[in-house]
């Protein structure tokens, strides 16, 4: 059983697209997080959601909107999509009920968006 | 504020060989520590982290790591590594609130 997945693994597009991963986690996590890991390896945080709550907006453009239906689910969609967006995005998902920042990240294999 | 230095971008090392990847962290309040590798095409694991006690901490694969607050430092290290210890390394730390912040990757090569 994977404990974090990501729906799918590769997505190739025009730009001007819209899109969207979906993410889900089997492992009672409250927190979950999307982050956007560019040609570089830099690992840039982009969301967090506890409880279907939005805790953490970093800059990003409001072309993306995650969207958490239940504690198990983030999913990303994004619109108008640009060259730039091209990257790999992971999901994850920690577990901390206390919020101390103690609970490690759980990541899922990530999906590779390539906008042509 | 937070933030994570991660000294070297690429290491290469020969099989067998003994290897330390270096990681310092700034911050204004008490963190917590992290390393995670990444394999190619993978998500990201975690190899080892450290909340309290021990400065040292061992992690999987025979890596550890040492804590040292007056050097703001947390580097990793394996005695001998081995050609399946190629992978992106990244150190982290947490705050209160969950909030993650990654070093930019050390790129670990080992040459057979």
């Amino acid at each position: 059983d994977t404990a974090v997945s990501q729906t799918p693994k590769y997505l190739v597009t025009q730009m001007g697209n819209d899109k969207s991963i979906k993410c889900e986690q089997n492992l009672g996590h409250d927190t979950m997080y999307w982050y956007k890991q560019d040609s570089k390896k830099f690992l840039k945080i982009m969301f967090s959601y506890n409880n279907k709550e939005l805790i953490i907006n970093e800059t990003v453009p409001n072309r993306f909107s995650p969207k958490s239906p239940d504690k198990a689910h983030l999913n990303l969609h994004i619109n108008s999509l640009e060259l730039g967006d091209s990257a790999v995005y992971f999901c994850a998902s920690s577990q901390d009920r206390l919020a101390r920042g103690t609970g490690e990240l759980f990541f899922g294999e990530g999906s590779r968006l390539t906008v042509l | 504020a937070q933030s994570v230095t991660q000294l070297d971008s690429q290491v290469p090392v020969f099989e067998e060989a003994p290897v330390e990847l270096r990681c310092n962290y700034s911050s204004s309040v008490s963190v917590y520590l992290f390393w995670y590798v990444q394999y190619p095409n993978q998500g990201l694991q975690l190899l080892l982290k450290y909340l309290s006690g021990s400065t040292l901490v061992k992690g999987i694969n025979g890596f550890e790591a040492e804590f040292n607050k007056s050097q703001t430092s947390f580097h990793l290290r394996k005695p001998s590594v081995h050609i399946s210890d190629t992978a992106e390394y990244f150190c982290a730390v947490s705050v209160p609130g969950n909030q993650f912040y990654f070093g930019t990757g050390t790129s670990l090569t080992v040459i057979p």
